[in-house]
């Protein structure tokens, strides 16, 4: 079955280190999002990508890095990590057409930033 | 910034009784999805509404739509203690598959 799948589930790093979090779906999707959930802030848009070497920036994306070489992977990476970039992170994929409407998201990661 | 706003925040029934949820946003739509959200899982879809259509309904769910008021409900009917989970609004205002969520309501369904 298609999935989306998030790594590590878990991470604990220290204030400024660089951090990599990964995401990869195996549904074919060309759209791609990064969320992060704090309490008070619901799901907030870091970045997101339409399709292979597309990035974009979302609503909080200061701090925060994208890239995208192919289809099925979009890594977030934190360039020097904050206390304030502690939280769950999310990605999402949709596809390009209309039910793309519909995201599909992944289990999430736990980031603790000391 | 947020689009949608869940109404109320929290919300405590018991098995077998009804739980609406509300929601309202600010600027116009292509259509609004409510999704649900296990504690310690990620998000799952559960019904899209278009914004052409004023009611959905999927299983034991319920959705309504007003767009002269902004505003959107969630109905889900016959509650079970497995529902318990938080429900997000999120809407589509046109963005090239972008979405907006809300901030969630936690629902929590006693046995």
């Amino acid at each position: 079955d298609a999935e989306i799948t998030q790594s590590p589930r878990h991470k604990i790093t220290e204030t400024g280190r660089q951090v990599t979090l990964a995401c990869h779906q195996t549904w074919n999707h060309n759209n791609m999002f990064w969320y992060r959930q704090d309490l008070g802030h619901g799901l907030r848009l870091i970045h997101y990508s339409y399709g292979v070497q597309d990035t974009n920036k979302g609503e909080v994306s200061d701090g925060y890095s994208v890239s995208r070489s192919n289809t099925e992977d979009l890594p977030l990476t934190l360039e020097s990590a904050a206390s304030s970039q502690t939280s769950v992170y999310f990605c999402a994929s949709s596809d390009r057409t209309r039910d793309g409407e519909t995201q599909y998201f992944g289990p999430g990661t736990r980031l603790l930033v000391l | 910034s947020q689009q949608g706003e869940e109404d109320p925040q929290a919300l405590s029934i018991q098995e077998g009784e009804n739980a609406t949820m509300n929601c309202s946003y600010k600027t116009s739509i292509n259509n609004l999805q409510w999704y649900r959200q296990n504690s310690g899982r990620g998000l799952v879809h559960l019904i899209l509404i278009r914004s052409n259509e004023r009611e959905k309904h999927s299983g034991r769910l319920r959705v309504t739509l007003d767009t002269s008021k902004k505003s959107s409900s969630l109905l889900i009917t016959a509650s079970r203690a497995a529902d318990t989970a938080s429900y997000f609004c999120a809407t589509d205002g046109g963005s090239n598959y972008k979405l907006t969520f809300g901030k969630g309501t936690l629902l929590t369904v006693n046995p």
